[in-house]
């Protein structure tokens, strides 16, 4: 299993481009969210899915978008870059309730915004 | 919403010492603590985690205590080796409702050999 991937690794837009962050898994997780992490602010909520046609949003949703049309894939879509968007950014996966099982992370997407 | 803090958020300790990481939460409804434990430049991992029906849990050299009635709960990590340095996170997250973590602001934790 390749588990949590993630593609780009690296991303440099400029503000006012949009461009989508890929999320796929191979172990069938019923649940996966999307997390940006910034120097001294640990890991926030952006938006998270507990199945295939359901998502929610998370802490910090404004400026992002994101749909789930298959239990493998999670895309993270950027309207509009803005630098306030620089950021790592980390999906996540488990099989179940975050409560009740693991969650898996992808290697991350480190996204700068000129 | 969930706010959970950390602290300290930097710890330096000399290899074999012990190590404590302290966070505590708001949401009297969390029931699910995990630790994680990320270095530079990989992604998290988790070390770690204890649920609301259990007071301590232990593994080798890593031991996490929660205390439900103040809302706090502790990552200690004995016989502490240079490969221990890593940031690490803590997290609550709740049976009901919002379905994901919620994080602490990290702990960068140096062990000096």
């Amino acid at each position: 299993n390749a588990g949590v991937t993630q593609t780009p690794k690296f991303q440099v837009l400029k503000t006012g481009q949009s461009m989508t962050l890929q999320c796929a898994q191979d172990m069938n997780h019923e649940y996966m969210s999307w997390y940006r992490q910034d120097p001294g602010m640990g890991l926030r909520l952006i938006h998270y899915s507990v199945g295939a046609g359901i998502t929610d949003q998370g802490e910090v949703p404004n400026g992002y978008n994101v749909s789930r049309s298959t239990t493998e894939d999670f895309p993270l879509r950027l309207l509009s870059a803005a630098p306030s968007q620089t950021s790592v950014y980390f999906c996540a996966s488990s099989y179940s309730k975050v409560s009740e099982s693991e969650q898996y992370f992808g290697p991350g997407t480190r996204l700068t915004v000129t | 919403g969930e706010n959970v803090e950390q602290h300290p958020s930097t710890l330096s300790v000399q290899e074999g010492d012990s190590a404590v990481i302290k966070c505590t939460y708001s949401d009297s409804a969390s029931n699910y603590f995990p630790w994680y434990k990320q270095e530079l430049g990989k992604r998290p991992q988790l070390i770690i985690d204890i649920r609301s029906n259990v007071g301590e849990k232990k593994d080798q050299r890593i031991a996490v205590t929660l205390n439900k009635t103040a809302k706090h709960f502790s990552l200690h990590i004995t016989e502490t080796q240079p490969e221990d340095s890593a940031v690490y996170f803590c997290a609550a997250s709740r049976r009901t409702g919002r379905r994901a973590l919620t994080f602490g602001s990290g702990t960068r934790l140096q062990v000096q050999p």
